[in-house]
């Protein structure tokens, strides 16, 4: 079973325009949230992180946190062509050895002109 | 800075084969990772390790083994190649747990 999961599973925006992703864990072992992009063909780079309650903005995007549902978006304004690619929501599990993060399936967003 | 190299960047293998992935950072990172990531899925992990010597299993750890020897180098052996195992393997290192992780540019593997 998938324990992080994302969605929508794609997406098309307008340039410019909003795009809002979505991530739950099932798993209450969580304690720290990731953004992760992968543009075609490359390896995943980390975009933004959270791990208090409330909103955290970097530039064009805003990352939210809720901890009592540990459900975490992404949001991105003034989406351009460059934002297309997989966005990966990681969580980070406690566990006994220490903590790891479990990655969902991603979103796949396409920003069209 | 530092960067994360992974060879072969290519492996092809005969099914039931045994074929070993090799990883090598320079970022001096305790904690190093192996994925798994099928064609535009996420990420699955394979084993992490959280220092030399130390093998933890992740979520897909059954038909795999994984050995670091030293801080800075991380291997993953497929211990019978399947055809359903096609895939990009992804080999990344932070520098602790809380850490973002940096990634490698992956191991495409294919399986005849």
């Amino acid at each position: 079973q998938q324990k992080v999961q994302q969605s929508p599973e794609s997406l098309i925006v307008p340039e410019g325009g909003m795009a809002s992703l979505n991530c739950t864990s099932s798993d209450r072992n969580v304690d720290y949230f990731w953004w992760y992009r992968q543009h075609s063909g490359k390896s995943p780079k980390m975009l933004m992180s959270i791990f208090s309650n409330g909103e955290k903005e970097e530039g064009r995007f805003t990352v939210h946190l809720n901890k009592a549902s540990l459900h975490t978006s992404l949001h991105i304004r003034d989406s351009q062509p460059s934002d297309s690619a997989l966005y990966l929501c990681a969580a980070s599990l406690i566990a006994n050895s220490g903590t790891y993060q479990r990655f969902g399936t991603g979103t796949k967003l396409q920003v069209v002109p | 800075g530092g960067i994360i190299t992974q060879t072969p960047k290519f492996l092809i293998g005969q099914e039931g084969q045994k074929l070993t992935l090799k990883c090598q950072q320079n970022f001096n990172h305790d904690t190093m990772y192996w994925y798994r990531q099928d064609s535009g899925k996420g990420l699955r992990l394979i084993y992490y390790s959280i220092t030399e010597n130390d093998l933890q299993k992740g979520d897909l750890s059954e038909g795999y083994d994984a050995s670091r020897e030293k801080k800075s180098s991380f291997s993953l052996t497929v211990t019978s190649a399947q055809k359903n195992e096609m895939a990009v393997f992804l080999c990344a290192s932070s520098m602790w747990f809380y850490a973002e992780q940096f990634f490698g540019p992956g191991t495409r593997l294919t399986v005849l």
